[in-house]
């Protein structure tokens, strides 16, 4: 049973353009969420969170929006660069236990 | 500052033989995870701890694996007998617990293994 689900396994964006990335989950008691990316031959690195309290977090040119009357939280990257192109995976938690459980994950690959 | 330390980087064993991943936490670390990645399911998580001890091991696909944490500084994870369908990479990672920090978890680069 997949609670966090990533369903396009791939993007590609021109470079300078605006970059969307899609997350949904199905556990209604994840309260936080995180954005990971992760480069070929290297580990997730933590790039962005957003607490269930708030709607929208924005740090540099990354920023996530989070619905959670429809669970879907997104990640927009503007604008969009050659060194963005990776493996973003969306990963949630619930208040009091530490593990994160990942989607699947989406390759993002920035067009020169 | 060291981050987290995963070796071996690569194995490549024989199906039937015993492998042991090892890990080292960010020191200060509480939690300690072992996960691992395939294609079909992404990142799924294996086993934690919490101060060296065992609190989620519900991942853990079948009792050829078994994880010990004997302290703070140091993991293992076994996979006896390796079996082909073991072959992904896997993950230690860890982070300093609740309310601390961005509430991340902090990844190694991670053990390639080949099961052949």
């Amino acid at each position: 049973d997949q609670q966090v689900k990533q369903n396009s396994p791939s993007l590609s964006v021109q470079e300078g353009r605006i970059s969307i990335l899609n997350c949904d989950y199905t556990n209604s008691m994840f309260d936080y969420f995180l954005w990971y990316k992760k480069y070929p031959a290297e580990g997730p690195t933590f790039l962005i969170s957003i607490s269930s309290i708030k709607d929208k977090n924005e740090d540099g040119r990354f920023t996530v929006f989070l619905n959670k009357s429809a669970k879907h939280l997104s990640l927009h990257i503007v604008p969009s660069q050659p060194g963005d192109s990776a493996v973003y995976f969306c990963a949630a938690r619930i208040f009091g236990n530490e593990k994160l459980t990942f989607g699947t994950g989406t390759r993002l690959t920035i067009i020169p | 500052d060291a981050g987290v330390i995963q070796s071996p980087r690569h194995e490549v064993t024989e199906m039937g033989q015993e492998v042991t991943l090892r890990c080292k936490p960010i020191s200060g670390h509480d939690y300690l995870f072992w996960y691992r990645q395939t294609m079909m399911r992404g990142l799924e998580l294996l086993i934690y701890f919490n101060n060296n001890v065992p609190i989620d091991d519900s991942g853990m696909p079948e009792d050829r694996f078994s994880a010990k944490m004997p302290n703070a500084s140091f993991s293992t994870l076994k996979i006896q007998p390796s079996e082909p369908r073991d072959s992904a990479v896997y993950f230690c990672a860890s982070c300093p617990g609740t309310g601390m920090g961005e509430g991340a978890i902090y990844f190694g680069e991670g053990s390639w293994l080949t099961v052949v």
